[in-house]
């Protein structure tokens, strides 16, 4: 039974570049939360999402960020113009049940670097 | 006020040493608490679950007071790969609740060495 699966692992872009990163849930898991931990910092809500639908976004930047998580494949984080500001590391997290922290499983995340 | 805050450390203990981690979270209505630990630029995995009445899972023991907002760890008999950094992670969700996000510490780091 694989676990959250991300990738890219790392991710290279240039400023203005867009940054697609990728998250596959765990086998039976509808519910997918997104997180980022930007360099010494915690780890910060970003948006929780269950199948074709986002059900709190509350932690996104209001401009350049979108997340979905469509009926078939994995869940995307969309990050468009890139800036430096925005080099962090991005775990995705899946749970089979709404919200409970010890049933969220965290993927490896991605490392987005901006140039 | 951050909404749950740790001492960054670090906190360098030998092999075998007893080890204290705090802290406190500002929202009172939070239902859920947890210790993860996070290696070096590795996702965070859970350590365990913290219960009012205090709970231990082998050389790990964890502690709520809700009147005092405070949460602490405490890990005996250290071992070399205890090293990594502790995140104190709070929730307003319960089970079936409809508030799913976890609110996470910096975290402290704790350094055993031989």
């Amino acid at each position: 039974n694989a676990g959250v699966m991300q990738n890219p692992r790392h991710l290279v872009r240039r400023r203005g570049q867009e940054a697609r990163l990728r998250c596959s849930p765990m086998k039976g898991h509808s519910h997918v939360y997104w997180y980022r931990q930007l360099p010494e910092e915690g780890l910060k809500f970003m948006v929780y999402l269950q199948k074709e639908n986002i059900i709190d976004e509350s932690g996104m930047p209001k401009e350049r960020f979108s997340a979905e998580f469509p009926k078939e494949g994995p869940s995307i984080l969309r990050i468009q113009q890139v800036v430096r500001g925005d080099s962090a590391a991005y775990f995705c997290a899946s749970s089979p049940l709404q919200g409970r922290g010890e049933k969220l499983f965290f993927g490896s995340g991605t490392q987005l670097s901006v140039l | 006020r951050k909404e749950v805050e740790q001492d960054p450390g670090p906190f360098n203990v030998p092999e075998g040493a007893t080890v204290a981690f705090n802290c406190t979270y500002s929202n009172s209505a939070s239902q859920s608490f947890f210790w993860y630990r996070q290696d070096c630029r590795k996702e965070p995995k859970l350590l365990m679950s913290v219960y009012s009445s205090g709970n231990e899972d082998g050389r790990f023991t964890a502690q709520l007071n809700r009147a005092s907002q405070y949460i602490s760890l405490l890990i005996r008999d250290s071992k070399l790969s205890d090293s990594a950094t502790y995140l104190c992670v709070v929730s307003l969700g319960v089970l079936g609740g409809s508030q799913g996000n976890l609110i996470f510490g910096k975290g402290t780091k704790l350094s055993v060495k031989p």
